[in-house]
């Protein structure tokens, strides 16, 4: 069984850089990209980027609303992707989702709540 | 950009539903398939992939869903809408970076 389990986030000040993980289990990890998605309260989904498996080099993408800011990462030997959060302010207020796959997201992390507030 | 319609939707439980995804560019590719997909968010629950490239049901899907359409416009019908069926349905392309998300259709049972 398929299980992507979230860890991290809560509530953190301006300027403060958190890590989320995401677990996964129940599939070869290294052959997936791993892709993560945030809602801010009471809003849509919005993309935020992924990262490709290392068999496509590892690299990765980024929506120009966090280019710069935030990075993603993974450790396959822990079946674990990363996302590394810096910058923060008020409007990356969110629940943050990691999801298997780069265009279709077949699977989802149960997401972290992150709250930027002083 | 993707454009959904309607925002919202109150459906009676056994009548059928319709929304709609507008795309701003075609998702249309030679050779290649449409990544226009279909999801269910349920209250408090993350989002569950219904319908991938346009019109092929996701495994475990029940088949009252359907989805349709080609280029720029697309389709999702429930045949008979069931009390579970509630929650925001989104569309998302995944032709191109920046993935992009319509801003979803809220379906709620009358």
């Amino acid at each position: 069984e398929v299980q992507l389990v979230q860890s991290g986030g809560g509530l953190v000040k301006p300027g403060q850089s958190p890590r989320l993980s995401c677990r996964a289990s129940g599939f070869i990890f290294g052959d997936f990209t791993m892709s993560w998605f945030r809602q801010a309260p009471g809003k849509g989904l919005e993309w935020v980027g992924f990262i490709r498996s290392n068999n496509y080099g590892g690299t990765t993408e980024y929506a120009a609303s966090v280019k710069g800011r935030f990075s993603i990462s993974r450790d396959d030997s822990k079946s674990i992707a990363y996302l590394q959060l810096n910058s923060l302010n008020g409007e990356d207020t969110a629940v943050y989702y990691c999801c298997k796959g780069a265009r279709l997201y077949d699977y989802w992390g149960q997401g972290t709540l992150v709250i930027v507030s002083s | 950009v993707l454009t959904q319609t309607p925002l919202s939707l109150s459906v009676t439980p056994g009548q059928p539903a319709s929304m709609s995804c507008q795309s701003s560019q075609s998702l249309l590719q030679s050779d290649e398939p449409t990544y226009l997909y279909w999801y269910l968010q349920k209250p408090g629950q993350p989002p569950q992939l219904l319908i991938y490239e346009a019109s092929h049901r996701f495994s475990g899907v029940p088949d009252r869903f359907s989805g349709s359409g080609s280029g720029t416009h697309f389709t999702l019908q429930i045949s008979r809408v069931e009390a579970e069926d509630v929650g925001v349905y989104y569309c998302m392309q995944s032709l191109q970076l920046p993935r992009t998300v319509g801003q979803g259709t809220r379906l709620d049972i009358k």
